[in-house]
């Protein structure tokens, strides 16, 4: 069964903190990406990655860092929180070729006070 | 870059029909999914459109025009389950990658 783990379900920081979030999948997929949800505003991507060490900006990239070690685990680096960060993280992977569908993590609720 | 627009909200009538539409504009379009996704909960795969047509699946059937940059999700037999936000995504190629990007979706009501 495939899988996509996000490490933390519920997180509270303080502004200023740096906050990992981890991502590991167990399907070997190349594609990896983080988005954030917040309400009326859908999913929207922040980074992805298509291969080891490969990332690509998404659409709203400010604030934020991936590293992407290992094939299997993709990392979401807030390097200074801020309250604006609070927010809904979603996880995700899929393989290579067009028609492969992507696969999401449970979501990682983070808070920044 | 890419806009990829859905009505925000629809209600309709349990054992109805109801169709949600998608547009987009992007240059390197790759492909587009239609995803369900209950309030708290991760989105879950619903339909993948590449080429022109209709793909059956159920209840549930997408369409798609690449010409014209739009698609829709056809729900049909609707029950009180299928409350949910139903979001539209496109697969762009980039230099290295695929890119996902998804509209803003679409929060269906089904009332009795």
């Amino acid at each position: 069964d495939v899988k996509v783990t996000q490490s933390s379900r519920y997180l509270v920081k303080r502004t200023g903190e740096k906050v990992f979030l981890e991502c590991v999948q167990d399907m070997d997929h190349e594609n990896m990406f983080w988005y954030r949800q917040d309400p009326g505003l859908g999913l929207r991507l922040i980074y992805f990655s298509y291969d080891v060490k490969m990332k690509e900006k998404g659409d709203i990239p400010e604030g934020y860092s991936v590293s992407r070690e290992k094939k299997e685990r993709f990392s979401l680096i807030l390097e200074s929180a801020s309250t604006n960060q609070t927010s809904m993280y979603l996880c995700a992977s899929r393989s290579q070729g067009s028609g492969n569908t992507i696969y999401f993590g449970e979501g990682s609720w983070l808070t920044v006070v | 870059g890419q806009n990829i627009d859905q009505p925000t909200e629809m209600t309709a009538t349990e054992g109805a029909i109801v169709q949600i539409n998608c547009t987009y504009q992007t240059s390197g379009f790759n492909g587009l999914f239609w995803y369900q996704q209950h309030a708290g909960e991760a989105p879950t795969f619903l339909s993948y459109n590449v080429l022109d047509g209709l793909e059956e699946k159920g209840r549930f059937s997408s369409f798609l025009s690449r010409s014209k940059g739009y698609s829709y999700l056809l729900l049909k037999e609707l029950q009180m389950k299928d409350s949910a936000s139903y979001l539209c995504a496109v697969i762009l190629q980039t230099g290295g990658g695929n890119k996902l990007t998804f509209g803003t979706g679409t929060q269906l009501k089904v009332e009795l």
